[in-house]
């Protein structure tokens, strides 16, 4: 069965500081892969999304993600925090193409302070 | 504009008075989705829907019912709810493909007294 944890249901940084957000997958079979951000009252937008091919995704914002089989992880990244980034975020997980069955993680809530 | 839209945004009933949260999508996506969201538990698939007419379980399916008439609209039903099902609604969908991609609705919060 796949799963999903997100390591760390709150992060905080500093403005201008990185942005690691911790996941990782269980799946027994390849794994398409995604983050979803959630702004305050609003529904989940999609962030980036690995499917094949490079393993390092680009996505919106300026957040990248890298895929590592080896490590089960899917970890979310951005060089310096914008106060715009608080959200919650939320990891994913299908089955190759199979996309009626997201797993999502708990989500991680991210503060950022002056 | 492309959306998802859900109705009511909030509402607040009793224990047992059957309601409706209705959702509509106009990307012409085939395949529609409704998620509850809880704190610590993320996500969680309630029922889900390939195509007009074909619906099928998620992970969460106890106490809900769901129909898919026409392509846009994917209404969810809660014919007795309970205080269990308090909880934060999203209606979702998705072109399909495998893309993974769902576009979501705003969210519709719930409150079972």
């Amino acid at each position: 069965a796949q799963s999903v944890t997100q390591l760390g249901s709150h992060v905080s940084v500093s403005e201008g500081a990185l942005v690691l957000l911790r996941c990782n997958y269980s799946s027994s079979v390849p794994p398409y892969l995604f983050w979803y951000v959630q702004y305050p009252n609003q529904g989940l937008q999609l962030l980036l999304k690995y499917t094949t091919g490079a393993t390092l995704v680009k996505g919106i914002n300026g957040f990248e993600a890298e895929f590592k089989k080896s490590e089960t992880s899917f970890h979310l990244t951005k060089p310096s925090a914008h106060m715009s980034d608080a959200a919650e975020y939320f990891c994913a997980v299908t089955l190759t193409g199979g996309y009626n069955k997201l797993i999502f993680g708990a989500g991680t809530r991210l503060a950022v302070h002056p | 504009e492309a959306q998802v839209t859900q109705n009511p945004r909030y509402l607040i009933t009793v224990t047992g008075k059957k309601l409706t949260v209705t959702c509509s999508q106009n990307m012409n996506h085939e395949y529609m989705s409704w998620y509850r969201q809880d704190p610590g538990l993320g996500l969680r698939q309630i029922y889900y829907s390939m195509n007009v007419e074909v619906t099928d379980k998620g992970d969460v399916p106890e106490g809900y019912k769901v129909s898919r008439k026409e392509k846009r609209n994917f209404p969810l039903i809660l014919e007795s709810p309970s205080p269990n099902q308090t909880s934060l609604y999203f209606c979702a969908s998705s072109p399909g493909g495998g893309t993974g991609e769902l576009f979501f609705g705003e969210g519709s919060r719930l409150t079972v007294l």
